[in-house]
């Protein structure tokens, strides 16, 4: 938990930018994404999903964006805060021998700089 | 409030032990799941369950038992068959059937002693 952050890119943003934070997905044959945050030595929260017949989804503060054609989903983070500071990852959703199956990515970590 | 609760928060384990992972939802999801995580790198899926009485082995079930007796809770037991056991463990849940909006517990850290 404490350590999930060790090797991942690392995106730094000055306080009150935007952030842009991007993943690459692998199964052509996904329907639903979603976006996760997760502070140090806690459980991912749910940030925001869109599924396969949108390409852009808004929330507060944050956008979602998916671009099929290239198997790319990025969130962007609007007047990014210091409480934003934490690893971002998505997941893909896909059927696996009948079943849901979630793919997730190995994340980013984002530090807010004051 | 609803939620997903895992217990204890940090567990260490002796050589040649076995240790279980708590995990108790009371969001009334069907669906339960254990993923490992690893640093820099994403989740793992060890045992999923759909329905109580009923589980699945996921990507990396070696090592690892469940149980699913009640609706409720969804234990995991790492045995000493697990060679590698340090690791950030996550229990989450959803709706049957569905991955939209998993939610996850706090985590527990496993450390080998």
């Amino acid at each position: 938990g404490e350590s999930v952050g060790l090797h991942l890119p690392t995106l730094s943003v000055q306080e009150g930018d935007n952030s842009i934070i991007n993943c690459a997905y692998s199964n052509s044959a996904s329907d639903y994404f979603i976006w996760y945050k997760q502070e140090s030595g806690k459980g991912p929260q749910f940030i925001i999903d869109i599924r396969s017949n949108m390409d852009k989804r808004q929330g507060q503060r944050v956008t979602v964006l998916l671009n099929k054609t290239v198997k790319h989903l990025s969130l962007q983070i609007a007047a990014t805060q210091p409480g934003d500071s934490a690893v971002y990852f998505c997941a893909e959703n896909f059927l696996f021998q009948g079943n849901n199956r979630l793919a997730f990515g190995k994340g980013n970590q984002v530090v807010v700089i004051p | 409030d609803g939620g997903i609760t895992q217990s204890p928060k940090y567990l260490f384990r002796k050589e040649g032990q076995n240790v279980t992972l708590s995990c108790e939802q009371n969001l009334n999801h069907d669906a339960m799941y254990w993923y490992r995580q690893d640093p820099g790198q994403g989740l793992r899926l060890i045992y999923y369950s759909q329905i109580v009485n009923d589980f699945q082995k996921g990507d990396i079930a070696e090592g690892y038992s469940v149980s699913r007796e009640k609706k409720e809770s969804f234990p995991l037991t790492v045995t000493s068959a697990q060679k590698n056991p340090t690791a950030f463990y996550l229990c989450a849940s959803t709706d049957r059937g569905s991955n939209e909006k998993l939610f996850f517990g706090s985590g527990t850290q496993l450390s080998v002693l």
